[in-house]
């Protein structure tokens, strides 16, 4: 069964710092998306990515984050400058079409971040 | 804005009774109802998943139901088992881009 793949599984950064989480995404899947979840809370919407661009963020997705799908595999996530309250588990998820009902989400297995 | 409520946060069961989680949304455009269940550090996974076209859908065990006019829709585990035990997403969404919407979960315990 295709698989979304996420690295790292785990990264460890000093505040202010700049990470960068990788995904690749289904193959066939045309919808992007990066979700987080602080521990023992909900899973929460970051952005969607489609067609080379941003379709959607939330108002957690400030300016200190960045998406960006550099070749035609890998979807990456950027954190400029982490902040103690960025530290959550990040999930990609892949869809094959956006539409809402045409198809369900994929998550990946997550990035674990923690920022000291 | 969008907001899905989900409750009980917690629900405790004795194995083969069944468990009921109960969850409501505020957007009337939404039109898609997953449940994902999700094991302690691992990803969220669907179980099952409902349109607004329908009223009910059921899985062997796992049934959900869907009230449009009141905009609520449940999980019910039938025959619950150890193995059930685990956090229960609900999710809705109406977005063009395939958004969902995640209520607050619920760690459903099945004591054996």
């Amino acid at each position: 069964e295709p698989e979304v793949t996420q690295t790292p599984s785990h990264q460890v950064t000093q505040m202010g710092q700049e990470v960068i989480l990788r995904c690749v995404p289904i193959s066939n899947h045309l919808y992007f998306y990066w979700y987080r979840q602080i521990l023992g809370q909900k899973v929460e919407f970051l952005v969607s990515f489609y067609n080379n661009e941003i379709s959607e963020k939330s108002e957690i997705f400030d300016d200190q984050f960045s998406v960006e799908r550099p070749d035609g595999s890998n979807f990456t996530l950027k954190i400029r400058s982490t902040k103690l309250e960025d530290s959550a588990m990040y999930f990609c998820a892949s869809n094959r079409q956006g539409r809402s009902g045409a198809n369900v989400l994929t998550f990946g297995a997550g990035s674990r971040l923690t920022v000291l | 804005g969008e907001n899905v409520e989900q409750h009980p946060s917690t629900l405790s069961v004795q194995e083969g009774d069944s468990a009921v989680i109960k969850c409501t949304y505020s957007d009337s455009a939404s039109n898609y109802f997953p449940w994902y269940k999700q094991e302690l550090g691992k990803r969220p996974q669907l179980i099952i998943d409902i349109r607004s076209n329908v009223g009910e859908k059921k899985d062997q065990r796992i049934a959900v139901t869907l009230n449009k006019t009141a905009k609520h829709f449940s999980l019910h585990i039938t025959e619950t088992q150890p193995e059930d035990s685990a956090v229960y997403f609900c999710a809705a969404t109406s977005s063009n881009t395939g958004k969902l919407i995640f209520g607050q979960g619920t760690t459903l315990q099945v004591k054996p």
